[in-house]
């Protein structure tokens, strides 16, 4: 059984520019979470998908969206690259969306120049 | 929305010694609290969880109290090794949200040094 894998590890973009993060989920889990992990912070909500559907939106512009496809993998898209958005993005998948045994993976380090 | 606070942000402690985290929510419908540990590198990774039902747990040297009257909770860590260094985070959610998702609301952290 594999955990949940997110790709790149790493990536520098620059202001402006447009990114596509990647997710796959651990097996049999239906559900992802998205979360950003500013530097000394705690993790902070984006958004999650449960069975292809957003079920719920944290506080972030529009510019951030995201997909489920159907083996239940997931992207995080950014629009309009601000410095601010330079961070740890963490995928979280779970086993339903009212199961709270989330896997974490190890995330993408993006750097906005 | 859910805000959770976090102290200390660092902790250093003996090897051996216990090592104490606390944490309060301020949303009263929040029923479920979770401690996630996050070494370098890596992502956050649950170590033990509790629900408003049950006011303490324990699980071999870790356990966690929570006070709902007070709204915090605790970590507390007993016979420390030097591989509990890490960070270490709280979380709150509410577990009957309806329709919406069941988002963590995680602390600021604790950076927890154990000397060897």
């Amino acid at each position: 059984e594999t955990g949940v894998t997110q790709s790149p590890t790493h990536l520098i973009k620059t202001r402006g520019q447009q990114v596509t993060l990647r997710c796959s989920s651990q097996s049999g889990h239906n559900t992802v979470s998205w979360y950003q992990q500013a530097l000394g912070q705690g993790p902070q909500f984006i958004f999650q998908y449960y069975r292809e559907e957003e079920n719920g939106r944290g506080n972030f512009p529009p510019r951030f969206s995201g997909l489920q496809f159907p083996n239940y993998s997931s992207e995080l898209n950014v629009n309009a690259l601000e410095l601010d958005d330079s961070a740890l993005y963490l995928c979280a998948s779970s086993l339903d969306r009212e199961n709270y045994g989330y896997t974490f993976g190890s995330g993408t380090r993006l750097t906005v120049v | 929305g859910e805000n959770v606070e976090q102290h200390p942000s660092t902790l250093s402690v003996q090897e051996g010694d216990s090592a104490v985290i606390k944490c309060t929510y301020s949303d009263s419908a929040s029923n479920y609290f979770p401690w996630y540990k996050q070494e370098l590198g890596k992502g956050p990774q649950l170590i033990i969880d509790i629900r408003s039902n049950v006011g303490e747990k324990k699980d071999q040297r870790i356990a966690v109290t929570l006070n709902k009257t007070a709204k915090h909770f605790s970590l507390h860590i007993t016979e420390t090794q030097p591989e509990d260094s890490a960070v270490y985070f709280c979380a709150a959610s509410n577990e009957n949200s309806g329709a919406g998702s069941y988002q963590l609301t995680f602390g600021k952290g604790t950076k927890l040094s154990v000397i060897p």
